[in-house]
C-alpha cells in the first residue's frame, strides 16, 4: 500500500528554521515528483514547491524562493522540505503529496502525507 | 497565477439531496493539445489530509463513490454529489495544475441540513 509519513508536530521560535520529513513507502519513490502544501488554519492549500527526487531537482514558488529548501535521501525514500527564517504566519499544518503520473511534475496529487503542525510563537 | 474561486462558501444539503459546488478559474485550464482540463476536486474531513476525488475535471479516482461527479471545461466547473451522505461532510477544494503554480479554490464547507 502507497504512504507517505512526515515527522512529527514542531514548535519554533520566529527566525529560527524547521525541517520536515516525508518517508514515502510501497511505490518507487524516485518514480513520483513530491509536492508540499501548506494549510494555516481554518485556511486554504498553499504550494511550496515540488522536488523531482530521481534528479533532486526543483520548483519552488516564487513567495518563498530563498527560504524554502526541499532535498531527499533516496536511501532512505524520504523527501525534506526546509523553511528558514520562520515568521508566526508560518504556523500551519505541512503536507507533502505525490504528483499521481510518474515523472510530471504538474499533475493532481493523489496520495497525500497526514501533515506536520509546525507553530511559530515566541 | 490562475485564480480559483469556489462558490458557495458553504450550504447545507439534507440527507440524500444533491448537493453542487461551483469552480471558476481566471482563465482557462483546458490544453487544447490534449483536450484535457487540468482541474481536480478533493474531499478534506477535519484533522484529515485532503483526498483525490476526481481529476481530468471529470475523471473519479479509484474507489470514489460514484454518488461524486464533475463536470465542465474551461473556466468552469462543477462538482456535484447526487446523493449526500452523512460522510460526505468534509470541505471541497478544486485545483488547477495547468500552470505552476498549482493553486486551490479557497473551499467548500458541505454540511448535513
Amino acid at each position: 500500500q502507497v504512504h507517505l509519513v512526515q515527522s512529527g508536530a514542531e514548535v519554533k521560535e520566529p527566525g529560527t528554521s524547521v525541517k520536515v520529513s516525508c518517508k514515502a513507502s510501497g511505490y518507487s519513490f524516485t518514480g513520483y515528483y513530491l509536492h508540499w502544501v501548506r494549510q494555516a488554519p481554518g485556511q486554504g492549500l498553499e504550494w511550496l514547491g515540488w522536488i523531482n527526487p530521481n534528479s533532486g531537482g526543483t520548483e519552488y514558488a516564487l513567495k518563498f524562493r530563498g527560504r524554502v529548501t526541499m532535498t531527499r535521501d533516496t536511501s532512505i525514500s524520504t523527501a525534506y522540505m526546509e523553511l528558514n527564517r520562520l515568521r508566526s504566519d508560518d504556523t500551519a499544518i505541512y503536507f507533502c503529496a505525490r504528483d499521481m503520473s510518474p515523472r510530471v511534475g504538474t499533475d493532481a496529487f493523489d496520495i497525500w502525507g497526514q501533515g506536520t503542525m509546525v507553530i511559530v510563537s515566541s | 497565477d490562475i485564480v480559483m474561486t469556489q462558490s458557495p462558501v458553504s450550504l447545507a444539503v439534507s440527507l440524500g439531496e444533491r448537493a453542487t459546488i461551483n469552480c471558476k478559474s481566471s482563465q482557462s485550464v483546458l490544453h487544447t493539445s490534449n483536450n484535457k482540463n487540468y482541474l481536480a476536486w478533493y474531499q478534506q474531513k477535519p484533522g484529515q489530509p485532503p483526498t483525490l476525488l476526481i481529476y481530468w475535471a471529470s475523471t473519479r479516482e479509484s474507489g470514489v463513490p460514484d454518488r461524486f461527479s464533475g463536470s465542465g471545461s474551461g473556466t468552469d466547473f462543477t462538482l456535484t454529489i447526487s446523493s449526500l451522505q452523512a460522510e460526505d461532510v468534509a470541505i471541497y477544494f478544486c485545483q488547477q495544475y495547468y500552470i505552476t503554480p498549482p493553486t486551490f479554490g479557497q473551499g467548500t464547507k458541505v454540511e448535513i441540513k
